[in-house]
């Protein structure tokens, strides 16, 4: 069974980049897809984006113009920056396993990490 | 954007009953509609996908159902550990929404 771990910053600075890294065990990066998706009292549950093991990319509109999904199989991870943060960014973030098979669904969730934005 | 409502936001129940939860979609999603569950601390579980396909490992008294614009999440025979958040969740297009999330708390 794939374990995941959230990592990074529980506090970032309004207008600064948050950055959080995704780490697997028990399982492949390979052939699945990796997403983010935070949860805040405001929005509730919210998609970020999707990362494929090869590499192709899938974010949210609301969000893209700020967003970067990488992935390094090698090291069995996947990150996510999101750039010139707000407090609205404030959130839980996870990351999750999304299948390839259709319908899709994310089978796999990491316990969440929580980051604030505040100075 | 594909909008997502559940009924009710909140119920109590007691171990023992059953409990049925809505999600609406905002047009058809045919049956790409997966279920979660959530509670204080843990990682989000998926309980049912397809609508209707029990996820490996959960237990059988959960069930959906529905197709087109409308679904139902059923708990039969409720036990302590289904007390939490249930989310239901279109994968139809993107960006993929959830519902705001149905808490099922003890009575």
């Amino acid at each position: 069974q794939v374990l995941l771990q959230e990592s990074g910053p529980g506090l970032v600075r309004p207008s600064e980049t948050l950055s959080l890294t995704c780490t697997l065990s028990g399982g492949s990066i390979s052939p699945y897809y990796w997403t983010w998706i935070r949860h805040s009292p405001a929005k509730g549950l919210e998609w970020v984006g999707d990362i494929y093991y090869s590499g192709s990319t899938y974010y949210n509109p609301s969000l893209k113009d700020r967003l970067t999904i990488s992935v390094d199989t090698a090291k069995n991870q996947f990150s996510l920056n999101v750039n010139s943060v707000t407090a609205a960014d404030t959130a839980t973030y996870y990351c999750a396993r999304r299948t390839i098979v259709v319908p899709h669904r994310f089978d796999s969730w990491g316990q969440g990490t929580l980051v604030t934005v505040s100075s | 954007d594909i909008q997502m409502t559940q009924s009710p936001s909140s119920l109590s129940a007691s171990v023992g009953d059953s409990v049925i939860i809505t999600c609406r979609a905002s047009r058809s999603i045919y049956n790409y509609l997966n279920w979660y569950q959530k509670k204080s601390g843990e990682a989000p579980k998926l309980l049912i996908y397809a609508a209707s396909t029990l996820q490996n490992g959960v237990p059988s008294r959960f069930s959906g159902s529905g197709s087109g614009t409308e679904f139902t999440l059923t708990i039969n025979r409720l036990q302590t550990e289904d007390f939490g958040t249930y989310y239901c969740q279109q994968s139809y297009n993107t960006p993929r929404t959830f519902g705001q999330g149905t808490n099922v708390e003890v009575k």
